[in-house]
């Protein structure tokens, strides 16, 4: 199994409103990542969670709120976020153990719209 | 911060090559990356180089890395529609455990009959 599957696939929310996205590997991997990419642009290094442990945050503003439960699943909590915060939310995972390539292996993406 | 840097578009005729350039500034980057998106899905590693290369191919796919310019490239050979799609450079910043992947702005390819 080499997937990254990642709930829902779309996702439109209000300003006051709160969710989640969702993320889950069962690949093994002890790293998992968010990025946020907007049309026409590369993604943008949100979290990494290492261990299960916030390793880096990239200045990202507290109403996107990650959260690793187990070495699966990634969790990033969503709360009175702004219309420019629509974006392709998408998450990674790599092995993050031992020597290897580092490679990331990429979810479908969780499409938000923030009216 | 590192800046990756590539062109934003490329056309070619079915059948020709296709070489798409990247620029990056760290030269502390240990492995380099080519990813492919196509449209309304996510990222799909194609290839990477290690540091310490200057070429690798893989099928269709050359890779070049020249360290000294921090220009690294990818030729694809006998381009087919299929092929069209946004391609990613990326590098690897050093990091513990965790992987720290920048990338850079994706040029999009597009394929001409």
């Amino acid at each position: 199994d080499t997937e990254v599957t990642q709930t829902p696939k779309h996702l439109v929310m209000g300003m006051t409103n709160k969710k989640s996205l969702k993320c889950e590997q069962h690949m093994g991997h002890r790293a998992m990542y968010w990025y946020k990419q907007k049309a026409k642009k590369p993604p943008e290094l949100m979290f990494v969670y290492s261990y299960e442990k916030l390793s880096i945050n990239e200045s990202v503003p507290s109403r996107f709120s990650p959260e690793c439960p187990n070495s699966s699943l990634l969790n990033l909590h969503l709360h009175a976020l702004q219309p420019e915060d629509s974006a392709l939310y998408l998450c990674a995972s790599s092995q993050g153990t031992g020597w290897n390539t580092g490679e990331l292996f990429f979810g479908e993406g969780s499409r938000l719209t923030v009216l | 911060g590192e800046d990756v840097e590539q062109s934003l578009f490329l056309s070619v005729r079915e059948g020709d090559s296709s070489v798409i350039n990247c620029t990056y500034t760290d030269s502390s980057s240990t492995y380099l990356y080519w990813y492919k998106q196509e449209p309304g899905a996510g990222l799909q590693l194609l290839t990477y180089i290690f540091s310490n290369m200057d070429m690798k191919q893989d099928q269709r796919l050359t890779v070049l890395l020249n360290k000294k310019d921090k220009h690294l490239s990818l030729r694809i050979a006998d381009t087919q529609t299929g092929d069209s799609a946004i391609y990613f450079c990326a590098v690897s910043l050093p990091y513990s455990s965790a992987s720290k992947i920048i990338f850079g702005s994706g040029t999009r390819l597009s394929i001409r009959p």
